[in-house]
Formats: C-alpha cells, sequence, structure tokens
C-alpha cells in the first residue's frame, strides 16, 4: 500500500524567505508524485506533479519539487515567500489504480 | 463554467439521520472522487467512481453510500449519521489519467 508522511505539521517563515517543504512517499513502483495547497476555507489546488522524467520539476505560483527516488522523497520549494503563500500544503502519491494517499499536511505561516 | 459544484457548503445534522452530500461537475472527467478531511489525518478516500454505474470502496467506505447514475453528479449518502463523520467532505474529479485531481469547494458537515 502506499503512504505519505509529512514530517513538519507547522512551519512558520518570513516574508521574502525560502520555504521547503518535506514529503517522504511508500510505494512500490514509480510513484506518481503531487503537491496540492488549500487556502483557509477552500478545496484543494494542483501545484504541481511528477509523472516521469525531469526529476525536477515546476509548478505554479513560482513552487518547484524534486523527485529523489534514492531517498523516497518529493520535497517542495520556493526561493521567496509572498504573505499569500501562507496556507496548508498536502503531498500526494498515486500508484496504479488512480487512487491517491495523501499526507496529513504541513501548515505554513507567513511573518511580515 | 462552474466546474465542480459541492452542495450544500455547511450542513448540521442530528445523529441518525439520513443525510445526502451533492458533487456535480461540467468537465465530464470519467473519475470522480469523495475525500473526507479530518485534523491530522490529511484527506483519507471515501469512495471513487471510473464512470456512471461503475463505483469502489476507498479507505474509509463503512458508514456511506454512493451512486452515479449521470457522469456529473456523484452524490454521498449517509445512511444513518454518527458524530465520527463530523468532518469536511471534498468531492474530485480525474482530470488527465484521473492522478491529475481536481476538487470542490468542501461541505463542513456536523452531526450533533
Amino acid at each position: 500500500a502506499q503512504s505519505v508522511t509529512q514530517p513538519d505539521i507547522h512551519i512558520t517563515v518570513s516574508e521574502g524567505a525560502s520555504l521547503e517543504l518535506r514529503c517522504n512517499y511508500s510505494y512500490g513502483a514509480t510513484p506518481y508524485l503531487f503537491w496540492y495547497v488549500q487556502s483557509p476555507g477552500q478545496g484543494l489546488q494542483l501545484l504541481l506533479k511528477y509523472f516521469s522524467g525531469d526529476t525536477l520539476v515546476q509548478g505554479i505560483k513560482g513552487f518547484e519539487a524534486e523527485f529523489k527516488r534514492s531517498q523516497s522523497s518529493f520535497n517542495l520549494r520556493k526561493p521567496s515567500v509572498h504573505w499569500s503563500d501562507a496556507a496548508e500544503y498536502f503531498c500526494a502519491v498515486g500508484g496504479g489504480d488512480y487512487k491517491l494517499s495523501f499526507g496529513a499536511g504541513t501548515t505554513v505561516t507567513v511573518r511580515a | 463554467d462552474a466546474g465542480i459544484t459541492q452542495s450544500p457548503r455547511y450542513k448540521i445534522t442530528e445523529t441518525g439521520r439520513q443525510v445526502t452530500l451533492m458533487c456535480h461537475q461540467t468537465w465530464s472527467h470519467s473519475y470522480m472522487f469523495w475525500y473526507r478531511q479530518d485534523l491530522g489525518h490529511g484527506l483519507r478516500l471515501i469512495y471513487y467512481s471510473a464512470a456512471a454505474d461503475i463505483t469502489d470502496k476507498g479507505e474509509v467506505p463503512d458508514g456511506y453510500v454512493v451512486s452515479r447514475s449521470k457522469t456529473e453528479n456523484f452524490p454521498l449518502t449517509l445512511e444513518s449519521a454518527t458524530r465520527s463523520q463530523t468532518s469536511v467532505y471534498f468531492c474530485a474529479t480525474g482530470g488527465q489519467g484521473a492522478y491529475e485531481q481536481y476538487f470542490g469547494p468542501g461541505t463542513r458537515l456536523t452531526v450533533t
């Protein structure tokens, strides 16, 4: 069975500073990996996805993520955060049956 | 074009009552999914559907019933609501290959 671990429950970062959110997955084959963002009271929005190919993927809102098979990781990064990046971020892994497994989420707080 | 809508957005019901949450999409995506979101658990899959009249259980299906007579609708019914079903429920549709999922705004359900 596939699973995702997001080790950080809550991260606080200063506006303009860099951000990195950790994601570790468990899956027996090549995974499909996703990062979603959820603003307060909203549904989830897809930030980026990895299916195959280049292990560094670019997403919306200036986010990128790097797939590292040796570490079973898919960490999300942003070089300079904006106050609007305050939200909850979810990493998800998919296998061969279109079902996604989500991590518990990381809440990001941005301080001025 | 509304994409994916959920109704109601908020619902309070009593233990033992039957309640149905509605999900409607305008994209004609084949796959549709129901998740529940609880603090500390991220999103957990309740049921999903690959097409009209084809449904299957997810990770936490007990106490829920789904149907899909039309491609665009995927209602979720709690036959006899319990307090443990207090949660935020998200419907999603499957885009490219169904791995890229698009989420509705959610329904916040409280069972008293």
